[in-house]
């Protein structure tokens, strides 16, 4: 069974500065999808990132890049000239496709705080 | 263009009751799922309904259910409610077999 592993509870940093948030998965798939989602206190789920398994090049949108490491089945975020707004919840998934279907297995997920 | 929408946003029920809630897809989408996120933790997947069918189920018991109807918004239903069954139900849409799905801000279900 695919598991996802953010061993990071709780982090915290200045405005401004740089953090990267860890996650390992495991799964015996070849091709598959991962993604970073944040949860703010509104509890909606927005996605920040995703990244496909066959691509080797690192994904990045605007301040958000990952560092995606197959053979080491490492996925982290990091997030640069963090913002007050980045405060949330960081929870990393994994997609699996079954039948067709596209379920999503989440981390326990990060507490981010940008501290002013 | 809206997004995922849900209904209600709060909800609270006794043990033993029924509870329903309700999930429009974002315009343009055709897959609805739905996850269960209990307080402190990652969601977890429920199920996944497409062309009005269940195609995808996760580890929950029969007392949850769904539907999809032909304008693709979906409903969860949960039969004989236990304290445990308290949580945030989110649910989530996508087109196809796009790997992209987007979530609305959820239901908080309280059983006392």
């Amino acid at each position: 069974a695919q598991t996802v592993t953010q061993s990071q509870p709780e982090m915290s940093v200045q405005e401004a500065e740089t953090v990267t948030l860890s996650c390992t998965y495991d799964t015996s798939e070849s091709n598959y999808y991962l993604f970073w989602y944040k949860q703010p206190p509104s509890r909606q789920m927005i996605l920040v990132i995703r990244q496909e398994a066959y691509k080797q090049q690192n994904a990045t949108e605007n301040r958000f890049s990952v560092n995606f490491q197959k053979a080491a089945k490492s996925f982290s975020l990091k997030i640069s000239d963090s913002q007050l707004g980045d405060t949330a919840m960081y929870f990393c998934a994994f997609m699996k496709s079954i039948q067709g279907a596209q379920k999503l297995v989440f981390g326990q997920g990060t507490r981010l705080t940008i501290n002013p | 263009d809206a997004g995922v929408t849900q209904s209600p946003t709060h909800l609270i029920k006794t043990r033993g009751q029924q509870v329903t809630l309700r999930c429009s897809p974002k315009s343009g989408h055709d897959t609805v799922s739905w996850y269960q996120q209990a307080l402190g933790q990652g969601p977890q997947f429920i199920f996944q309904y497409y062309e009005e069918e269940e195609r995808q189920r996760g580890n929950f018991p029969d007392r949850f259910s769904g539907h999809q109807f032909p304008n693709y918004s979906s409903e969860l239903n949960v039969n004989a409610l236990l304290l445990g069954d308290s949580a945030l139900y989110l649910c989530a849409s996508s087109l196809g077999a796009i790997k992209k799905l987007f979530f609305g801000s959820g239901t908080q279900l309280s059983v006392l």
